[in-house]
């Protein structure tokens, strides 16, 4: 059965960093490209993030250019982001996603549950 | 920034069709690029339900159909039914800010 799990969310203070997990299983996780998507209280869906089958190329949104990066560990099946300087406007729901298909404006055909982002003082 | 835009919200009566628009630009749908939908009932995660502008994965009903043309594309649900209720994103390759995704803003169905 395929699935994609996310953990590591939780409260933070502006300006501090988290690190959020996805765990993949029932696919071959080295053969896709995977994304962060993200979704704000009661706000529409907002793509973060995109990386690689192979983790050689990640590419971000504007909105966490420099602040946000995105690796993955093929041996252990896992997807990282590293979220630093964090604002509050980065509070959501955090989803990982799998590609559909290994090119680019491929679909996303696999979606975790979510992980909750507060930033807070 | 969504530089899909999509109407905020449609509705119909059980059984009716309801069609959701999906207007791009040049440097997503209208430069070719595949338009994609997601179904998100309340409370749970994204689900796909059209790829690549007029295909359905597995499991999905054929009650669900898209097209796409120039820099805009639709999504349309006939034979509507209460448990279609829920809010309906389109999604696609943008080259304006270099390579990324981009999402609609989202149109919520209501079953009247």
């Amino acid at each position: 059965q395929v699935q994609l799990g996310e953990s590591g969310g939780g409260v933070v203070q502006p300006g501090r960093s988290l690190r959020l997990s996805c765990a993949a299983s029932g696919f071959i996780f080295s053969r896709y490209g995977m994304n962060w998507v993200r979704q704000a209280p009661g706000k529409g869906l907002e793509w973060v993030a995109l990386i690689s089958y192979d983790g050689t190329n990640a590419y971000y949104a504007d909105s966490v250019k420099g602040r946000f990066t995105v690796s993955r560990d093929n041996s252990k099946n896992i997807l990282f982001l590293q979220m630093n300087n964090l604002r509050s406007e980065d509070s959501a729901v955090y989803h990982c996603a799998k590609d559909r298909a290994p090119i680019f404006g491929a679909s996303m055909d696999v979606w975790g549950q979510g992980t909750t982002v507060t930033v807070s003082s | 920034q969504s530089v899909l835009t999509q109407p905020p919200s449609v509705s119909g009566a059980p059984g009716q069709t309801v069609t959701i628009s999906c207007t791009g630009t040049s440097s997503n749908t209208g430069a070719g690029y595949a338009l994609h939908w997601y179904q998100q009932l309340p409370g749970t995660a994204p689900k796909l339900i059209i790829y690549n502008n007029n295909n359905r994965p597995s499991g999905v009903p054929d009650r669900f159909s898209g097209s796409k043309s120039g820099t805009s594309g639709s999504l349309a649900i006939t034979g509507l039914q209460a448990e279609d209720e829920a809010d309906y994103y389109c999604q696609s390759y943008d080259t304006s800010l270099g390579a990324s995704y981009v999402f609609g803003t989202g149109t919520k169905v209501f079953v009247l």
